[in-house]
């Protein structure tokens, strides 16, 4: 079935740090790729989205690019900040015309993030 | 407020009770979700709907849980005789199901969550 395997966390980070937090999948046809962030007492909010192979999805500073050949999807920040500190997570979805289809996303276990001054 | 709203945030009950929880989608979007959260885990996906029709349910959901659209607008999950595994976060999530757009930040067929509400079993 399909599958979304998160890097585990907590991860901690000083501000200005590099981010990199792993995202690993497994589907059948061609899934579109996301990762959703969750700030403390908000629901889940999309963050950037890649739809086909080697797209690379970016939003306030973040990017993930689709690997179909590592199957992967991992999010990187060059400078974090303390409004960063979250719970991130990678979540794909397997409609082949998701257009149309329900989105029935399949998410990872989550990454939470802290980022200290 | 023109977000996903869910009711109560929290809810707290004896194992055997019944329990309702409710959903009021954005208001233009015809497509409303649940997922179910548990500590330490992503969401699951329950079911949803196309305006009134339920058009698809999880295998997570057992014939204790139902949910409801009457009006094509608001929904509610109902749990019937609780179990303390059915301890978790419940949510909500509405789309427009409009054409699809690359455009982060555009609505297009991009899912908006609620805040939850957190079922705790005893």
């Amino acid at each position: 079935g399909n599958s979304v395997t998160q890097m585990e966390g907590p991860v901690t980070l000083s501000e200005e740090a590099f981010l990199t937090i792993n995202c690993t999948y497994t589907a059948t046809g061609y899934p579109s790729l996301f990762w959703y962030v969750q700030y403390p007492g908000e629901g889940l909010q999309l963050l950037l989205k890649a739809t086909k192979a080697d797209d690379k999805g970016s939003n306030k500073g973040f990017e993930a690019t689709y690997r179909k050949e590592t199957t992967s999807f991992h999010l990187e920040k060059g400078s974090v900040q303390v409004s960063d500190s979250a719970v991130y997570f990678c979540a794909l979805t397997a409609e082949v015309r998701w257009i149309q289809g329900a989105q029935k996303l399949v998410f990872g276990q989550g990454t939470r993030l802290t980022i200290n001054p | 407020d023109t977000g996903v709203s869910q009711d109560p945030r929290h809810k707290i009950t004896k194992r055997g009770q019944n329990v309702t929880f409710r959903c009021d989608p954005i208001s233009e979007h015809n497509r409303l979700y649940w997922y179910r959260q548990t500590l330490g885990q992503g969401p699951e996906f329950l079911t949803y709907f196309q305006n009134e029709a339920q058009l698809e349910k999880s295998r997570l959901l057992s014939d204790r849980f139902s949910a409801e659209r009457p009006k094509g607008s608001f929904s509610t999950l109902e749990i019937q005789r609780t179990e303390q595994g059915d301890s978790a976060m419940y949510l909500c999530a509405s789309s427009s199901g409009e054409l699809y757009s690359i455009e982060v930040g555009t609505h297009g067929n991009k899912l908006f969550f609620g805040s939850g509400t957190q079922l705790s079993v005893l």
